[in-house]
C-alpha cells in the first residue's frame, strides 16, 4: 500500500529565508504527487502537482518541488518565505486501481512557522 | 474554477444522532471523496465515488456510509454519531486532468 512520510512536524523559518519541506513516498508504480497548503480554518489549496515529464515542478505562490525517483522524494522549496506562508503543508500521492482514481494518501503534514 | 461546497461550516450533534454532511460540486466531475482530518493524523480517506450510485470504501469507513443519487452531490452519513467522530470533514472532487479540489470543510462536534 502507498504511504507518505513528512518527517518534520514543525518547521520554523525566518521571514526572507529559504524553505525546504521534505516528503518521502512509497508507491509501487510511477507516482502522481501533490503538495497542498492549508491556512488556519481553511480548506486545502493545491500548490503544485507532478504527473510526468520535467522533474522540477513550478507551482503557485513561488513554490517549486523536485521529484527524485531514486530517493522516493518530492521536496517542496521556496527561495524566500513571506509571513503569509505560515500554514500547514501536506504532501500526497495519488491512489489508482482498475476502477480509476481512488483518491489521495496524505502525509501527516508539516506546520510552518514564520519568524519576523 | 471548480467549486466544492460543503453545506455546513460547523455542526454540533448529540451522541446517537443520525448526521448528514452534504457536499456539492459544480463541474460535472465523476469522482468525489470524503476525508476526515485530525491533528497529527493528516487526512484519511473515508469513502469515495466514481459515479452516481457507486461507492467505494476508503481507509476508515467504519461508522460511516455515503449516498450519491445525483452526480453533483455526495453525502456522508453518520448513522449513529459518536464522540470519536468529532473531527473536520473535507469533501473533494477530481477533474480529468487529475487535480483534486477540496471544500472548506465541516467541523463536526459530537457531544
Amino acid at each position: 500500500a502507498q504511504s507518505v512520510t513528512q518527517p518534520d512536524i514543525h518547521i520554523t523559518v525566518s521571514e526572507g529565508a529559504s524553505l525546504e519541506l521534505r516528503c518521502n513516498y512509497s508507491y509501487g508504480a510511477t507516482p502522481y504527487l501533490f503538495w497542498y497548503v492549508q491556512s488556519p480554518g481553511q480548506g486545502l489549496q493545491l500548490l503544485l502537482k507532478y504527473f510526468s515529464g520535467d522533474t522540477l515542478v513550478q507551482g503557485i505562490k513561488g513554490f517549486e518541488a523536485e521529484f527524485k525517483r531514486s530517493q522516493s522524494s518530492f521536496n517542496l522549496r521556496k527561495p524566500s518565505v513571506h509571513w503569509s506562508d505560515a500554514a500547514e503543508y501536506f504532501c500526497a500521492v495519488g491512489r489508482y486501481s482498475g476502477g480509476g482514481a481512488d483518491g489521495l494518501t496524505f502525509g501527516k503534514g508539516t506546520h510552518l512557522i514564520i519568524q519576523p | 474554477d471548480v467549486k466544492v461546497t460543503q453545506s455546513s461550516r460547523y455542526l454540533v450533534k448529540r451522541t446517537g444522532e443520525k448526521v448528514f454532511l452534504e457536499c456539492v460540486q459544480d463541474m460535472d466531475h465523476e469522482n468525489m471523496f470524503w476525508y476526515r482530518q485530525d491533528p497529527g493524523l493528516g487526512l484519511r480517506l473515508i469513502y469515495f465515488s466514481y459515479d452516481v450510485k457507486m461507492k467505494e470504501k476508503g481507509d476508515i469507513p467504519e461508522g460511516y456510509s455515503v449516498s450519491r443519487e445525483k452526480k453533483e452531490r455526495f453525502s456522508l452519513i453518520l448513522e449513529s454519531a459518536s464522540t470519536n467522530q468529532t473531527s473536520m470533514y473535507l469533501c473533494a472532487s477530481r477533474r480529468e486532468s487529475g487535480g483534486y479540489t477540496f471544500g472548506s470543510g465541516t467541523r463536526l462536534t459530537v457531544v
